[in-house]
């Protein structure tokens, strides 16, 4: 199995600053990472694939970044709608496809 | 709009098994290049992907976590995919997402999601 690793499990910040989340895998899944945010009660949601590409319609203040086995997601200036649980996820390999730990976000 | 309903039991009794069907509308699950996954999530924890399986109903995959206790289809008649996880444990118990990737299971992530099932296992 690849293991995803998520930093830091918990992450407390304010309104408007700069958040950087990091993911690290066990093994090269070249750029077939996803992001996903989670509120309490509700479904994921997918923010970045492909590492970089940010989904329709999600905000332009998240941006991803990396490839191989360190990869990041950075909230340019956190608004009161980020705070939330934040998971990565590898799509390189089915067997079994993973997501890391999650990271949650919360006021500071 | 594409949207995704899981249904089935609340509460399952250990050693029986789980089966859940997840209703998709707004959209035809009888689709080229879709796969179909579910996903679940203890509570309070992190997210274990449970399989995938193809509009046509192969191929499919499965974690090799669960592989023997497993199996997922699809009625397109219905518009429907299924998941039975037999011999549950309390170790089940979770919430059940339906899921759909945006292509093939090893080249996309899951785009749509239905809104999840809680199943407790218990006597």
């Amino acid at each position: 199995d690849i293991q995803m690793t998520q930093s830091p499990s918990t992450l407390s910040a304010s309104v408007g600053d700069r958040v950087t989340i990091t993911c690290r895998a066990s093994q090269s899944i070249s750029s077939w990472l996803a992001w996903y945010q989670q509120k309490p009660g509700q479904a994921p949601k997918l923010l970045i694939y492909k590492a970089a590409t940010l989904e329709s319609g999600v905000p332009s203040r998240f941006s991803g970044s990396g490839s191989g086995t360190e990869f990041t997601v950075t909230i340019s200036s956190l608004q009161p709608d980020d705070f939330a649980t934040y998971y990565c996820q590898q799509y390189n390999s089915y067997s079994p496809l993973t997501f890391g730990g999650g990271t949650k976000v919360e006021i500071k | 709009q594409l949207q995704l309903q899981e249904s089935g039991p609340g509460l399952v009794k250990p050693s029986e098994t789980l089966s859940l069907t997840c209703t998709v509308s707004g959209g035809s699950i009888d689709s080229s290049y879709y796969y179909w996954g579910w996903i679940r999530q203890p509570p309070g924890k992190g997210l274990e992907w449970i399989g995938s399986i193809y509009y046509s109903g192969s191929p499919y995959y499965y974690n090799p976590s669960l592989k023997s206790r497993v199996s997922i289809s699809v009625d397109k008649a219905k518009n429907q995919f299924s998941l039975k996880l037999s011999s549950v444990t309390a170790a089940d118990t979770a919430v059940y997402y339906c899921a759909r990737h945006t292509g093939t299971v090893s080249t996309t992530p899951l785009n749509h999601w239905g809104r999840g099932t809680l199943v407790t296992v218990s006597s």
